[in-house]
């Protein structure tokens, strides 16, 4: 298997902008996550889906910030629109029954 | 609050040398105990997890942590550090299969040939 694949590694953008973040966990996984990595805060769970359904989505910091798993192979964050504060590493995750997590390599977002 | 803490931010240690690296949590109940290694530019990848049982875990690359109930802690150790251990090390937590999985500030480790 080919791992968690976050799509694209690096996006910079303006300010403003739409920004939509892709994640393909691993086959069979029924636990997908989605997290935020900076310095100030470390990682931070924004949203959680079991079995493409959301769980929790208590983490998501405002309402520029989406997520959609549309099916089990498939899973979107998106920010609309995305603030320089917003400027992170987004990490998706996914697992077997919530255990084990396994990461992707992570999205590095700058926001100018 | 659950919570977990890595009350060590930056550590150095020589290569060869022992390395301990402290997690402490704080929750109701014992929680699933976990901890990950983040290489520069990757993502996170489990070492070793606690769930229950023995209380000296063993892990991938050489780790081994110990669950202590009465101090709360889930410690991680290597008696001989490598180069290529220099990392980040995540100390985490979770109240069970399924449920969120909190994660301590980090540890930056520097081995120094």
């Amino acid at each position: 298997d080919a791992g968690v694949i976050q799509s694209p590694r690096h996006e910079v953008t303006e300010m403003g902008q739409e920004v939509t973040l892709r994640c393909k966990p691993i086959s069979g996984h029924d636990y997908l996550f989605w997290y935020r990595q900076t310095m100030m805060r470390g990682l931070e769970l924004l949203i959680y889906f079991n079995n493409n359904v959301p769980i929790d989505d208590s983490g998501m910091p405002e309402d520029r910030f989406s997520a959609k798993m549309p099916n089990a192979s498939f899973s979107t964050l998106k920010i609309q629109p995305s603030e320089p504060r917003d400027s992170a590493v987004y990490f998706c995750a996914s697992s077997l029954r919530g255990e084990k997590l396994f990461f992707g390599s992570g999205t590095q977002l700058s926001v100018l | 609050a659950q919570s977990v803490t890595q009350p060590d931010i930056h550590i150095t240690v020589s290569e060869g040398a022992s390395l301990e690296l402290r997690c402490n949590y704080s929750y109701g109940a014992t929680p699933y105990l976990f901890w990950y290694v983040q290489s520069p530019g990757q993502g996170l990848q489990l070492l070793l997890k606690y769930f229950s049982g023995d209380t000296l875990v063993q892990g991938i690359k050489g780790f081994e942590a110990e669950f202590k109930r009465s101090q709360s802690s889930f410690n991680l150790r290597k008696p001989s550090v490598h180069w290529s251990d220099a990392a980040e090390y995540f100390c985490a937590a979770q109240t069970g299969g399924g449920n969120k999985l909190t994660f301590g500030t980090g540890t930056q480790l520097k081995v120094e040939l």
